[in-house]
């Protein structure tokens, strides 16, 4: 399978607890994104990179999540101390811009749940 | 304001239907345009690019109005597995995708 892949598929914690989800975009892809998707919404925009380099991150954002993609590869999304609110679809994607209108690819995102 | 806003629905036609969805953006330096679709619980795909001077894939046709920051797409003949959210997405100058609200519709026999 060379599209985008997740882990978990689904994750139960306890409020308070840290989460860490991984992302693996399609091998030659150097953009990736993270978004938050919550019942009849669409993605909210979270953070994005160009190879390693965090390129933006939204306001929205609190200090709780961080993202990372130390080689360009991969990308790790932490969540610390969790709240009853982060509960929700987190959505990887990744692009290879450089061609006009480049469609972004998604993995089938980590559902997390904060009991 | 949003910077990509969608009338969310839900738009219930009978199956053989013409309709369409809007969506408006607030960036006037915004790039590309596209149309995603999400299925329930499942991750948005790709249904269309959108292109200034209009394209069209079978039953459907997107639009793309800079001077009224206005993109639209148009389903024709409605079929039963078209049901789904259908989701306005624009690429900021800086690169970032930002996604509208979805619109709903469901196709009934």
């Amino acid at each position: 399978d060379t599209g985008v892949s997740q882990n978990p598929r689904h994750k139960i914690t306890k409020r308070g607890q840290n989460v860490t989800f991984r992302c693996d975009p399609i091998s030659e892809h150097n953009r990736l994104y993270w978004y938050r998707q919550t019942l009849g919404q669409g993605p909210e925009f979270l953070t994005y990179f160009q190879n390693e380099a965090q390129l933006e991150k939204s306001r929205l954002l609190s200090d709780r999540f961080s993202a990372e993609r130390p080689k360009g590869s991969f990308s790790t999304l932490e969540i610390q101390r969790t709240e009853q609110g982060d509960s929700a679809m987190y959505l990887c994607a990744s692009s290879s811009p450089g061609r006009e209108n480049t469609e972004a690819f998604f993995g089938q995102g980590t559902r997390l749940t904060v009991v | 304001r949003k910077e990509v806003e969608q009338d969310p629905g839900p738009f219930n036609v009978p199956e053989g239907a013409t309709v369409a969805f809007n969506c408006t953006y607030s960036n006037s330096a915004s790039q590309s345009f596209f149309w995603y679709r999400q299925d329930c619980r499942k991750e948005p795909k790709l249904l269309m690019s959108v292109y200034s001077s209009g394209n069209e894939d079978g039953r459907f046709t997107a639009q793309l109005n800079r001077a009224s920051q206005y993109i639209s797409l148009l389903i024709r003949d409605s079929k039963l597995s078209d049901s789904a959210t259908y989701l306005c997405v624009v690429v900021s100058n800086t690169g970032k995708l930002i996604f509208g609200q979805g619109t709903t519709l469901q196709v009934k026999p």
